[in-house]
């Protein structure tokens, strides 16, 4: 069965500076998805941005970015010239492509500060 | 907005009772996913239909059952409730069956509260 961990439950950054969030996985498959998705305080979950395990290069959506580590089973968020509205839980998951089953990490709590 | 919707927004119930959880996926999308989260929790997959077939499940209770109909509406049923019960439940649909790279689009939840 596939794990996700997210090993920072609470992480904050002032306005304006960098910060990354951490996720690691396990699986024994080759081929999966890997997603960021966002949850500020409205609760609704948001879809930061995405990785296919077979495309090497790091995905990029405007001031997000990851690096993803496929050998050591690291998949982690760069948040680049943090806003305000950034503040949310923020999640890892994994995507099987065998199993239709979504797994989730249990969140990092971002808290940008003015 | 995802659209997707889920109905009710609130529901406040007692132990022991059955609730019925709906949810319309969005316009296009075949598959229909289940999740818990509990207060300040990370979310647990319950269960996922595709084209009104079961595709995958994991952590639920026997409890609960769900099922999606022909038009692609599904319904999350909760039964014998217990206080643990309490939390936010998502529905989040997607246009495959979970091969592909399409994002899952969620719903706002619904909020049940055991009493």
């Amino acid at each position: 069965a596939q794990t996700v961990t997210q090993s920072q439950p609470e992480m904050s950054v002032q306005e304006a500076e960098t910060v990354t969030l951490s996720c690691t996985y396990d699986t024994s498959e080759n081929n999966y998805y890997l997603f960021w998705y966002k949850q500020p305080p409205s609760r609704q979950m948001i879809l930061v941005i995405r990785q296919e395990a077979y495309k090497q290069q790091n995905a990029t959506e405007n001031r997000f970015s990851v690096n993803f580590q496929k050998a050591a089973k690291s998949f982690s968020l760069k948040i680049s010239d943090s806003q305000l509205g950034d503040t949310a839980m923020y999640f890892c998951a994994f995507d099987s492509t065998n199993a239709g089953k979504s797994t989730f990490g249990d969140g990092t709590t971002l808290t940008v500060k003015p | 907005d995802s659209g997707v919707t889920q109905t009710p927004k609130h529901l406040i119930t007692a132990t022991g009772q059955r609730v019925t959880l709906r949810c319309s996926p969005r316009s296009g999308d075949l598959s229909v996913y289940w999740y818990q989260q509990s207060l300040d929790q990370g979310l647990q997959f319950l269960i996922q239909y595709y084209n009104g077939e079961e595709r995958a499940k994991g952590n639920i209770l026997e409890r609960f059952s769900a099922q999606q109909f022909p038009d692609l509406h599904s319904e999350l049923n909760l039964s014998s409730l217990e206080l643990g019960d309490s939390a936010l439940y998502f529905c989040a649909s997607r246009l495959g069956a979970g091969h592909g790279y399409d994002e899952q689009f969620f719903g706002p939840g619904t909020r049940l509260t055991v009493l």
